[in-house]
């Protein structure tokens, strides 16, 4: 059984405040991490893939980082808004195209 | 373009009797993919299909469960004497193919078993 966590569990911060979170997966046949975010009453949109051990994504005020050896992918928001509310969501796939989320990070971003 | 459309939107079926899910992914795609969202849970993979490969089945929760994908295109949930557990939010979602490319969800159909 394959398992992905993430943690925080939720995470309550002031507008303007950076944050990050972390997403750990196994370190061993790995082919893919997905990173997207739920905004609640809304479907899972996607933010990044992910398929080289050291790679950096951004996407405006988001980055994400991934370390494949030790199992791990780090999602930095800088600047947080309150419209970055939302379950962010992380997702491992292996070379046998299984495919597990992670339990997701709930993000509460206070005006 | 249009997006992963799936119907109906909302369902509420007595327990015992059976409901079909319908998934229109975005033309092109595919790969298609099947998973719900039980209340204060994550979400929990159903069933996958690539191209014209034997799906992968191994998230189905019971042999209640059931899927299709005709023509490569449109797919099916079937669920056969519905529990109150079954009870949850099913999205589907599409991508060009497998895992490097990301997946696009629709907006979900919320069954309610009574």
């Amino acid at each position: 059984i394959l398992n992905v966590e993430q943690s925080p569990q939720s995470l309550h911060v002031q507008e303007g405040d950076s944050t990050n979170f972390t997403c750990s997966f196994p370190s061993s046949n790995f082919y893919a991490l997905h990173w997207y975010r739920w905004e609640t009453a809304k479907s899972p949109e996607a933010l990044f893939v992910m398929t080289l051990n050291g790679d950096e994504k951004k996407k405006g005020r988001i980055s994400a980082t991934l370390n494949t050896k030790e199992g791990y992918s780090y999602l930095y928001i800088k600047g947080s808004q309150p419209e970055d509310s939302a379950t962010y969501l992380c997702a491992f796939i292996d070379y046998g195209q299984n495919f597990v989320f992670g339990p997701g990070t709930r993000l509460s971003v206070l005006p | 373009g249009a997006g992963v459309s799936q119907s109906p939107s909302n369902k509420v079926t007595e327990k015992g009797k059976d409901v079909e899910l319908r998934c229109d992914p975005i033309s092109g795609h595919t790969a298609l993919y099947w998973y719900r969202q039980s209340l204060g849970q994550g979400l929990e993979f159903l069933i996958y299909f690539q191209g014209n490969s034997a799906p992968d089945k191994s998230g189905l929760p019971s042999d209640r469960f059931s899927a299709e994908r005709t023509g490569g295109s449109v797919s099916t949930l079937t669920i056969q004497r519905t529990q109150q557990e079954d009870s949850a939010v099913y999205l589907c979602a599409s991508s060009l193919e497998g895992g490097i490319h990301e997946q696009y969800f629709g907006p979900g159909t919320r069954l309610t078993v009574t």
